[in-house]
């Protein structure tokens, strides 16, 4: 069983509010990930780091940004959420020289 | 470039019934594949993986082989439950382990 964390479970915020979403592994990972799932259910890379200090943007253009202060915490935060930031934000984390990824129980955002 | 090709859903199916989902990648070296499924509300779980080719993943009735000669990773199971209700996703990690690329899901609904 993985130990990986996520809060708020789930979030109604109006336009315009800054909010952070949390995720933290209890697993000494290295590698963290975060993803956003469409309504589709198809996963998209937005931010991922391999270490403290270490962050780096994914594939899909994102408005969020991320912090590595520590290795067992990888917080998102958007500084003014948007109605087209409304979905289901999931949360991963991965060993160093290791192939499987663990993921966390998600945050459904919705913005009003 | 890397991707995977998974099966469009979503599938309904009988209990006990055979189920296949189809999975194809495309990839440079000898990637790692990887089913996972996710249940209504949760984040994504590891049901099984294969590291080179002609292994074979299982777990809980499920079972997928790595065909390199056709790049597949088809799931299978012989009798699926209501309970195997859910969105299945085949993914692939690159060599290094620090990229993982998922299919867009299957929603698989199993009726009594």
């Amino acid at each position: 069983e993985a130990d990986i964390y996520q809060t708020p479970r789930y979030l109604v915020i109006g336009t315009g509010k800054k909010i952070t979403l949390e995720c933290s592994q209890t697993m000494g990972h290295d590698k963290m990930y975060w993803y956003q799932q469409d309504p589709g259910m198809e996963l998209h890379l937005i931010h991922y780091s391999y270490g403290v200090n270490s962050t780096e943007k994914g594939d899909l253009s994102s408005e969020s940004t991320v912090s590595r202060i520590r290795t067992e915490h990888f917080p998102l935060t958007l500084e003014s959420a948007r109605p087209s930031h409304t979905s289901q934000y999931l949360c991963a984390s991965s060993a160093v020289n290791t192939d499987t990824q663990y993921f966390g129980p998600g945050t459904r955002l919705t913005v009003l | 470039g890397n991707s995977v090709t998974q099966m469009e859903g979503p599938v309904t199916l009988s209990e006990e019934a055979f189920l296949t989902i189809n999975c194809t990648y495309t990839a440079t070296g000898y990637p790692s594949l990887f089913w996972y499924v996710q249940y209504p509300g949760e984040g994504l779980q590891l049901l099984l993986k294969a590291t080179k080719a002609d292994d074979k993943g299982s777990n809980k009735g499920f079972e997928a082989t790595y065909r390199k000669e056709t790049t597949s990773f088809h799931l299978e199971k012989g009798s699926v439950q209501v309970s195997d209700s859910a969105v299945y996703f085949c993914a692939l990690s690159d060599v290094g382990g620090n990229q993982f690329y998922f299919g867009t899901g299957t929603s698989l609904t199993v009726i009594p």
